[in-house]
């Protein structure tokens, strides 16, 4: 059965640090792994990767793929209030198909 | 464009009552996505439409569940009889394939159904 496995479950932190979150997946076919992002409604995307080992950013945000591993990890840096919320990593797989396998999700709290 | 619209964003309904979520789609999208978010399950996949067509409906927990899309502006997601355990929040999400590896979803407001 396909699934993906997100850590820390939640996380709190002060502003200014840095943190990782980590997602793990197996998925049949795997073709790419999705960051979202969910604050108190929907979530929103922030980073589809497939390939291992190209890094995207987006400001304070990174993220990476390990396809030989089966991993991602979502980096933030100089973490602000705003950063806080429940981040969702979902992977997709199988050919013709677009089902996201979500994990259950990292809650990130950011202290002032 | 205004996005995923679902309706109601909050229902309080008894347990045994009929309940009908629904979900207009952002124009132009072909796919259509069911979700139901829990605590203690995450964020799961009910249902998927493409073109109108149910595509997988593997994660439609029983029977009492049936979602329909009758043209591509509209879908609804129905319980039938309800029972507390449906408590969640219920999501739809649209998206268009741009490429073979690229389909961003983009997700609705929700709908917060509480079964007493």
């Amino acid at each position: 059965e396909d699934k993906v496995v997100q850590s820390p479950l939640s996380l709190v932190v002060h502003e200014g640090d840095t943190v990782t979150l980590n997602c793990s997946y197996e998925v049949t076919n795997f073709r790419s792994l999705l960051w979202y992002k969910q604050e108190k409604k929907a979530p929103t995307f922030l980073f589809m990767l497939t390939s291992s080992g190209i890094e995207k950013k987006s400001g304070r945000l990174s993220s990476i793929l390990d396809k030989k591993e089966l991993f991602s990890i979502l980096n933030i840096t100089a973490t602000q209030t705003g950063d806080s919320a429940v981040y969702l990593c979902a992977g997709v797989g199988a050919s013709g198909t677009y089902k996201y396998i979500f994990g259950t999700g990292t809650r990130l709290k950011v202290l002032a | 464009d205004a996005g995923v619209i679902q309706s109601p964003r909050h229902e309080v309904t008894e347990m045994g009552q009929e309940v009908t979520l629904r979900c207009k789609p952002i124009s132009g999208h072909d796919y259509l996505f069911w979700y139901r978010q829990t605590m203690m399950r995450g964020l799961e996949l009910l249902i998927y439409f493409n073109n109108n067509v149910p595509i997988d409906d593997s994660g439609m927990p029983e029977d009492r569940f049936s979602a329909k899309m009758p043209n591509a502006s509209f879908s609804t997601l129905k319980i039938q009889p309800s029972e507390p355990r449906d408590s969640a929040v219920y999501f739809c999400a649209s998206s268009a394939l741009l490429a073979v590896n690229y389909n961003e979803q983009f997700f609705g407001p929700g709908t917060r159904l509480t079964v007493l």
